[in-house]
């Protein structure tokens, strides 16, 4: 069974720095893909950034790159300078290939960051 | 461009009333549809997946139950509320089965069951 693991239930980061939002899988799978979603106060899921198991970059998405480390199964989310709609809170999740599981998305727990001015 | 309406998007219900929550998608065909469940300071938890008119595949066993009577909509039911079923319930879509297919999520529905 997949399994998202974010470890930090609240991080909090001053305006401008960056910040690092840890996350690790588990999976059995060869195919499989990783995303980032904010969630604000307002509850709706946003999507930030996606890292494919098998792309040797590492994403980007404007201030948002994904650390992504396939043999220590981890997919850390780096956001730079941080702003103060930052604050938020930030799911890892996973998707395997299709199949039986009809690409589900597993979640981890998620991580509450606060950012500072 | 495509979007995901749900409603209502708050709801006060008593134990042992009926549900329903209703989710819609525009602009895209024979979409992938989810339907999750965020308890307060959760993760989000995956209740029912449909990957086509009149399929539902239950995640978790529960007093719960969705249908998919049309390509784009998707109904979340049941016929006597907990007070375990509070929490919000998030629709989302995808179209494709590759890992690389994101989903799109809904604005939610916020139940509170008294």
């Amino acid at each position: 069974a997949q399994k998202i693991t974010q470890t930090q239930p609240g991080m909090f980061v001053q305006e401008k720095e960056a910040v690092t939002l840890d996350c690790t899988y588990d999976t059995s799978d060869q195919s499989y893909g990783l995303f980032w979603y904010k969630q604000p106060s307002s509850g709706e899921m946003i999507f930030l950034i996606y890292q494919g198991s098998y792309d040797e970059q590492n994403a980007t998405e404007g201030r948002y790159s994904l650390n992504f480390q396939k043999a220590r199964k981890s997919a850390n989310l780096v956001i730079s300078a941080s702003q103060l709609g930052d604050s938020a809170m930030y799911f890892c999740a996973m998707r395997d290939a299709g199949g039986t599981s009809y690409g589900k998305l597993t979640f981890g727990q998620g991580t509450i960051l606060t950012v500072h001015p | 461009s495509q979007t995901i309406h749900q409603w209502p998007a708050t709801l006060v219900q008593p134990v042992g009333s009926p549900l329903s929550l209703e989710c819609t998608v525009e602009g895209t065909s024979n979409p992938n549809l989810y339907w999750y469940r965020q308890a307060a300071g959760r993760g989000l938890q995956l209740l029912f997946y449909s990957v086509g008119i009149g399929q539902i595949s239950s995640e978790v066993p529960q007093n719960l139950s969705a249908s998919r009577p049309q390509d784009r909509q998707f109904i979340l039911s049941s016929k006597k509320l907990l007070l375990s079923d509070s929490g919000f319930y998030l629709c989302a879509w995808s179209v494709g089965l590759r890992p690389g297919n994101e989903q799109f999520f809904g604005p939610g529905t916020r139940l509170t069951v008294l």
